[in-house]
């Protein structure tokens, strides 16, 4: 089955400054990137998504990247605010038919003014 | 358009007794997912369902748990006999039945308690 492995676990940025957290997939088939955001005590959120077919995609502050070949894909916040802390969960699965999303362990980002 | 509903959202339970977490999906969503997270982890998937069939049980425990989606009202996740260890956040998610269909939205979680 799938694998996703998340990284850092942890991470402190200042205000302002940007944040990466990365993710690999095992499984080539996996075609659907989601990354969800969870602040403490609260449901998981869907912020962005990536499909296979393409390799970059932004709304405002956020943007994720898609290395198909190395089974890479990252979550990139520029201008981060305290609001921004929270725990990222990267995700990957296979669009179409019974969908099964394997999530990876989860960042906490910790953003300090 | 109401979320994803779940309820109760705390329960506390002593050890043996049985819990039964209830999940509403989105108005219009005909799939729900099931996710246990326990603290300071990620989401681990328990169980896929359609109304009335389970499609994926694949991460569920063998024993003392049990899912359903009937025609009609919630799906249900049924622990029984719990144990210390089944302490988590228990979190539903549910998908439109075509279309974006992995997209999942998740509901505000039940957070059980085995004293």
């Amino acid at each position: 089955g799938e694998n996703v492995e998340q990284h850092p676990s942890t991470l402190s940025v200042q205000e302002g400054d940007s944040a990466v957290i990365k993710c690999t997939y095992s499984d080539s088939a996996s075609n659907y990137f989601p990354w969800y955001k969870q602040e403490l005590g609260k449901r998981p959120q869907l912020i962005i998504d990536i499909r296979s077919n393409v390799g970059e995609k932004k709304d405002q502050r956020i943007a994720v990247t898609l290395n198909k070949t190395a089974k890479h894909f990252s979550l990139h916040i520029t201008e981060t605010q305290p609001e921004d802390s929270a725990v990222y969960f990267c995700a990957a699965s296979i669009s179409g038919g019974y969908q099964k999303v394997t999530f990876g362990i989860g960042t906490k980002l910790q953003v300090i003014p | 358009n109401a979320g994803v509903m779940q309820n109760p959202r705390h329960l506390v339970r002593r050890r043996g007794q049985e819990a039964r977490l209830r999940c509403s999906p989105m108005k219009g969503h005909s799939h729900v997912y099931w996710y246990r997270q326990l603290p300071e982890e990620g989401l681990k998937f328990m169980v896929y369902l359609q109304k009335e069939n389970i499609i994926d049980e694949s991460g569920m425990p063998k024993e003392r748990f049990s899912a359903e989606f009937p025609k009609e009202g919630p799906s249900i996740l049924r622990i029984q006999q719990v144990v210390r260890g089944d302490s988590a956040a228990y979190f539903c998610a549910s998908s439109p039945p075509q279309g974006a269909r992995e997209t999942q939205y998740f509901g505000p979680g039940t957070r059980l308690l085995v004293l």
